[in-house]
């Protein structure tokens, strides 16, 4: 079956840029997610991307997709503290059920 | 309001006992779902519906079932409930057109005694 990986941890120190990576395998892949989680809540819709694109901007987050490698990142410019939270990498492809990966914790140490 | 609510927040129960748990949603989505997320495991899916009358099993569905009584309300049940399934669960709803973005509730803590 489909299958999506990213590393659990990230440690950055406030102010720099936070880039988290992400791998799927599903080739039909559709859209490809970046949620983020905060303790004691659910997950929350960062940004997504449509597989015929190569880069999204929103603000803080680019998220640049490599289709070819099927590899996924968010980078996170001026991280701040309060960006600390789980990141979780999904896709979609046919079937319209997201695939989610393990989850990326991101400290920000001052 | 919360788009996504569930009920209960946080709950303690015995193995054996017969567990339901609610997810409402004002969304008006047509899609919703049930995970399951452990430390370490990421969120897997217990089962997903399309449409009222629509139940499909996902990943993790033995042990579990579920009822789509209306197309704002989807529940949970573990009709008898073991430890192993302590765990956070979480609703979501999402719609059949655009980027099928999903959108959660704010979980709900079951711990197995």
């Amino acid at each position: 079956g489909e299958d999506v990986e990213q590393s659990l941890f990230l440690s950055v120190r406030e102010g720099d840029s936070s880039v988290i990576n992400c791998t799927y395998t599903d080739s039909s892949s559709t859209y490809l997610y970046w949620y983020k989680q905060e303790p004691g809540a659910g997950l929350q819709l960062l940004t997504y991307i449509f597989s015929n694109m190569d880069m999204k901007q929103d603000q803080r987050l680019t998220v640049l997709l490599n289709k070819k490698d099927k590899h996924l990142s968010l980078r996170i410019a001026d991280t701040q503290t309060g960006d600390s939270a789980i990141y979780f990498c999904a896709e979609s492809g046919g079937s319209y059920i997201p695939t989610f990966g393990r989850g990326t914790s991101l400290i920000v140490h001052p | 309001d919360a788009d996504v609510t569930q009920t209960p927040r946080n709950r303690i129960t015995k193995t054996g006992k017969r567990i339901m748990l609610e997810c409402s949603q004002t969304k008006g989505h047509d899609r919703m779902y049930w995970y399951r997320q452990d430390p370490g495991l990421g969120l897997r899916l217990i089962y997903y519906s399309f449409d009222v009358k629509d139940i499909n099993k996902g990943e993790i569905s033995d042990g579990y079932s579920v009822s789509r009584q209306a197309q704002a309300k989807f529940s949970l049940s573990l009709e008898s409930a073991i430890p192993n399934q302590t765990a956070l669960y979480f609703c979501a709803t999402s719609d059949s057109s655009g980027a099928n973005e999903q959108f959660f509730g704010p979980g709900t803590r079951l711990t197995v005694l």
